[in-house]
């Protein structure tokens, strides 16, 4: 099998306070990891590409600087959400590719509420 | 610029009857994947179909087909004998890179398919 998690499955902070979410591919490593963005009854956007030892890359109009992405080892990626504001507030997923496979494998989510 | 659109925000089927569900895409690759996934109400993301476009035969996952018309660009999902666990929002996606398949999705704006006992 191939199975992604993430951490926390969900997390309440005040605004302008940081939240780390993790994304670990549990049972194969993986070079690459996207994170997505969703809000409520719509789809998915990809974020952000996130590479093992070197910088992410991010979609037209996604802020590098407020979505800081970490991709330390070849199991897990982070996502810190910086200084964050009522509008951050989304359920963010992350997906990994296992080597050989040509289907993405998507974490549970993390559902994120900014107060 | 690559897109997927989906053009039934909602549609609902009898339990143990048969439901399509659209999808159109724009592409200027010749090789390329498309997939279907199912988000319930979890929303974990699940993979239900995948469709390489080099294949003229169209891809079968059990009670899941899909139809798969190239020159119209046109990607439908047919979902034979409902199942009440199938209520869900379904995605279809293209993935950026066609056949080298970078990994980086293009969804559809989601079909959320009701099922009635």
């Amino acid at each position: 099998g191939a199975v992604v998690s993430q951490h926390p499955s969900r997390v309440i902070c005040k605004s302008g306070t940081s939240v780390k979410i993790e994304c670990r591919s549990l049972d194969f490593q993986a070079t690459t990891m996207f994170w997505y963005r969703q809000f409520p009854k719509q789809s998915l956007m990809l974020m952000a590409t996130s590479n093992e030892g070197s910088k992410a890359t991010y979609e037209q109009g996604v802020e590098k600087d407020k979505f800081l992405i970490n991709h330390a080892s070849l199991t897990l990626s982070t996502l810190t959400v910086t200084s964050a504001h009522p509008e951050d507030s989304s359920f963010y997923i992350c997906s990994a590719q296992k080597p050989g496979r040509n289907e993405q494998f998507f974490g549970p989510g993390t559902r994120l509420t900014v107060l | 610029a690559q897109t997927v659109t989906q053009s039934q925000p909602e549609m609902s089927v009898q339990e143990a009857e048969t439901v399509t569900l659209s999808c159109t895409y724009d592409t200027s690759e010749s090789d390329y994947y498309l997939f279907w996934y199912k988000q319930p109400p979890s929303r974990q993301m699940i993979l239900v179909i995948r469709q390489e476009a080099y294949k003229q035969q169209n891809a079968t996952e059990n009670r899941f087909s899909v139809n798969f018309q190239k020159a119209a660009k046109s990607f439908s999902l047919k979902i034979s004998d409902s199942q009440l666990g199938d209520a869900a929002m379904y995605f279809c996606a293209y993935p950026l890179g066609g056949s080298s398949n970078t990994g980086k999705l293009i969804f559809g704006q989601g079909t959320t398919l009701q099922v009635k006992p």
